[in-house]
């Protein structure tokens, strides 16, 4: 099974909603790594967050890690209908390249 | 742009045909990644490259053959595939690959790949 997987799969919200996406793993990490995928095109880093760090933000987004429970999450602020993407989560345990979940779809209506 | 590009971006190919997929990152980066993206599946990862050596095969059909001349280019020669293959390929890269820590990857816009 993926090293990352997203809950949920598909997350449906009006615009000026916030949107929450998580990420669970099993195996220790170096860091954990937010992407992010317009449809049919390539992924966009989003954000990094180290295994010693608990909170991060960059701009409307927001992102925790929870080492104990093996686990993350991605919350975008006052969402507009052009955060409408796929959203990935990917950790690097060091030892091998980084492994990619299977991903949010987020759909976010004007 | 990412400072990835990737070529075609759309192609078409008979289950005979031969094609290949080219890859240039403009980063100075010393990896590079082949991926694999069908519809309702995760990402596939298929080759890593490091200082141009190959560190990872995930089990790819040998009907798809990497090459990388330099830290730059990355090809993926495609041969004999079947519609299965029927996916977006996307490449990466990024400072270093996995087991020296901590890399972010930029990804290229993909190529569309039909096989009929």
């Amino acid at each position: 099974s993926q090293q990352g997987e997203e809950d949920p799969q598909a997350l449906s919200i009006q615009e000026g909603e916030n949107a929450t996406m998580n990420c669970s793993y099993k195996t220790s990490i170096n860091n954990l790594q937010w992407y992010r995928q317009n449809s049919g095109r390539g992924l966009v880093h989003l954000i990094l967050i180290r295994s010693n760090e608990r909170e991060k933000h960059s701009g409307r987004l927001r992102v925790t890690l929870d080492t104990s429970k093996k686990s993350s999450s991605l919350l975008i602020t006052a969402s507009r209908a052009a955060d409408t993407a796929s959203y990935f989560c990917a950790t690097d345990t060091g030892r091998r390249a980084l492994t990619f979940g299977s991903g949010t779809r987020l759909q976010v209506q004007p | 742009e990412t400072g990835v590009t990737q070529t075609p971006r759309h192609l078409v190919m008979g289950m005979t045909n031969k094609k290949s997929l080219k890859c240039e990152q403009h980063l100075g980066h010393n990896a590079m990644y082949w991926y694999k993206q069908s519809a309702k599946k995760p990402l596939e990862l298929m080759f890593v490259y490091n200082f141009k050596e190959q560190t990872e095969n995930n089990s790819v059909p040998s009907r798809f053959s990497p090459e990388c001349p330099n830290s730059s280019h990355l090809f993926l020669h495609l041969h004999t595939l079947q519609p299965e293959d029927s996916a977006l390929y996307l490449c990466a890269s990024s400072r270093l690959a996995g087991g020296r820590g901590g890399e972010t990857q930029y990804f290229g816009p993909g190529t569309r790949l039909l096989v009929l």
